[in-house]
C-alpha cells in the first residue's frame, strides 16, 4: 500500500553531535515533502519543507534533502540537544493528489548527555 | 496567534457506540484534515474538507465521517466503534488547497474504545 517509509526506527546520539534521520518514499510523483517531530502527548509539529524543484533546503539547525534519483529524504539537525529528543516522520504529498499526505511510521530520536 | 484546537482530549467509548470529536483552525485557514495515529501505525488520512466540502478521503470505511462548518471548523463522526478504532485522532489545517502546503496540527483526541 502507500508508504514512506524510514530505515531506523530508533536513533541515539550524544548531545551536541549531529543526528541524520533518513526515509524512503515510495511514489516518485510526490512533489512536496515534509518532516514532522512529534513529543509525546502533543501533535506533530511542522519542522521544514522541501518540494521536488529542490535538492536541499536549510533552516535553523536543520537541513533537509532529497535525492529524487533514488527516492530518500533525510533530515539533518546540527548539534542536536536534549529538546530534540522526539519521533520524527517524514512525510510526502503529490499536489495532484488532492492534498493527502502519506506518513512514515516515524524515527524516535533520543539524545543523551 | 492560536494553533489548531480540539475537543475532548481524551475520551472513553464501549464497542458499538458512537462519537464525535471536534477541531477549530488557525484563524484563516480554510482546509481542514482528519488523521488517525493507532499504535504502531503512524499517521493515517482519513479526511480533508475545504469551504465546506469534503475534498479528498482515506482508505476507511463509511462509518467514519465528518463535515466542516461554514467558520471552518470540524467534526469527524465514528459509528459503530470497534476496538481497533482506538488512537489519537489528529486535525491539522492549512491555508487552503492551492495555499502552501504547509499542515499544522493540533494536540489531538485519545479515543480508547472498550
Amino acid at each position: 500500500g502507500e508508504s514512506v517509509g524510514l530505515h531506523l526506527p530508533t536513533l541515539s546520539v550524544q548531545e551536541g553531535d549531529n543526528s541524520i534521520i533518513n526515509c524512503a518514499y515510495s511514489n516518485s510523483a510526490s512533489d512536496y515533502f515534509i518532516w514532522y517531530k512529534q513529543e509525546s502527548g502533543k501533535g506533530p509539529q511542522f519542522i521544514i519543507d522541501i518540494r521536488s524543484n529542490m535538492d536541499k533546503r536549510q533552516g535553523q539547525r536543520v537541513t533537509v534533502l532529497l535525492n529524487k534519483t533514488v527516492k530518500h529524504l533525510s533530515l539533518q539537525i546540527a548539534a542536536t540537544q536534549p529538546g530534540d529528543s522526539a519521533v520524527y516522520f517524514c512525510a510526502e504529498m503529490f499536489s495532484g493528489g488532492y492534498n493527502k499526505l502519506i506518513f512514515g511510521a516515524g524515527t524516535r530520536l533520543a539524545v543523551h548527555p | 496567534e492560536a494553533g489548531v484546537t480540539q475537543s475532548p482530549t481524551h475520551l472513553i467509548k464501549t464497542r458499538g457506540q458512537q462519537v464525535t470529536l471536534r477541531c477549530s483552525p488557525i484563524s484563516g485557514h480554510t482546509s481542514v484534515y482528519w488523521y488517525q495515529q493507532a499504535l504502531g501505525l503512524g499517521l493515517q488520512f482519513l479526511l480533508w474538507y475545504d469551504e465546506g466540502e469534503e475534498r479528498n478521503r482515506g482508505n476507511f470505511p463509511p462509518r467514519f465521517s465528518g463535515r466542516q462548518f461554514p467558520n471552518y471548523s470540524s467534526e469527524l463522526n465514528v459509528n459503530a466503534l470497534e476496538l481497533e478504532d482506538s488512537a489519537l485522532y489528529l486535525c491539522a489545517s492549512s491555508l487552503g488547497p492551492g495555499a502552501p502546503y504547509e499542515q499544522y496540527f493540533g494536540p489531538g483526541t485519545r479515543l480508547t474504545v472498550t
